[in-house]
């Protein structure tokens, strides 16, 4: 079965500091994948969205940016964070072709 | 822009009976649709999908529904305190598998 991982589950990082948010998915090649946010008490927003290695799509322009080194890794990160980055970092994954998206398990970013 | 609209809620059910919420979207071209459950400091879990017009069961949960109008709607039978959640209702909205969520409906079953 397929499994999704998110580390760091709670992070607190000072205005002005770097991110990495790591995602990796288990038991499944070639997944789409998704980074969204959750700011306290809204929707979820899609940041970026992966089919591919290597390739990137972003939906909305800020100081954030996506990687994704190997297949099944999707990394979120930023040089230098505002006070509007906190929230709840979600990532997903999709099998290539199906509809449904699975959530991991989440980071909760605190920026001060 | 395409929206995804849903009562933000809260939704209060005596345990035991049927909770209904309510789900419409702008992009007629829609053709995938999704229920997820989140409890409070989670992250969102799929519920139900839907496809195609009509009803889908699934347990307790039932999903319906209508292209013409665009509504999807999901119907919990039976609520119990632990179907005490907020229900995000999500289309699908391009070839990628993007998905547009609503805001969710904050759901309270009181015993």
């Amino acid at each position: 079965s397929q499994t999704i991982h998110q580390w760091p589950a709670t992070l607190v990082q000072p205005v002005g500091s770097p991110l990495s948010l790591e995602c990796t998915v288990e038991g499944t090649s070639n997944p789409n994948l998704y980074w969204y946010r959750q700011a306290a008490g809204r929707g979820l927003q899609l940041l970026f969205y992966s089919v591919g290695i290597g390739q990137i799509s972003s939906e909305v322009p800020q100081n954030l940016s996506a990687s994704r080194p190997q297949d099944r890794q999707f990394i979120l990160s930023s040089k230098k964070l505002l006070l509007s980055d906190s929230g709840f970092y979600l990532c997903a994954w999709s099998g290539q072709g199906a509809n449904e998206q699975y959530f991991g398990p989440g980071t909760r970013l605190t920026v001060t | 822009q395409k929206e995804v609209e849903q009562n933000s809620g809260p939704l209060s059910v005596p345990e035991g009976a049927i909770a209904s919420l309510n789900c419409t979207y702008s992009d007629r071209g829609s053709q995938s649709f999704f229920w997820y459950r989140q409890y409070s400091g989670k992250s969102p879990e799929l519920i139900m999908f839907i496809y195609s017009n009509g009803d889908k069961e699934d347990g307790r949960f039932t999903a319906q529904l209508n292209k013409a109008s665009q509504y999807v709607s999901l119907l919990i039978r039976d609520s119990q305190p632990s179907d005490s959640a907020t229900y995000l209702c999500a289309v699908r909205v391009d070839s990628w598998g993007k998905l547009q969520f609503g805001a969710g409906t904050q759901v309270v079953v009181t015993p």
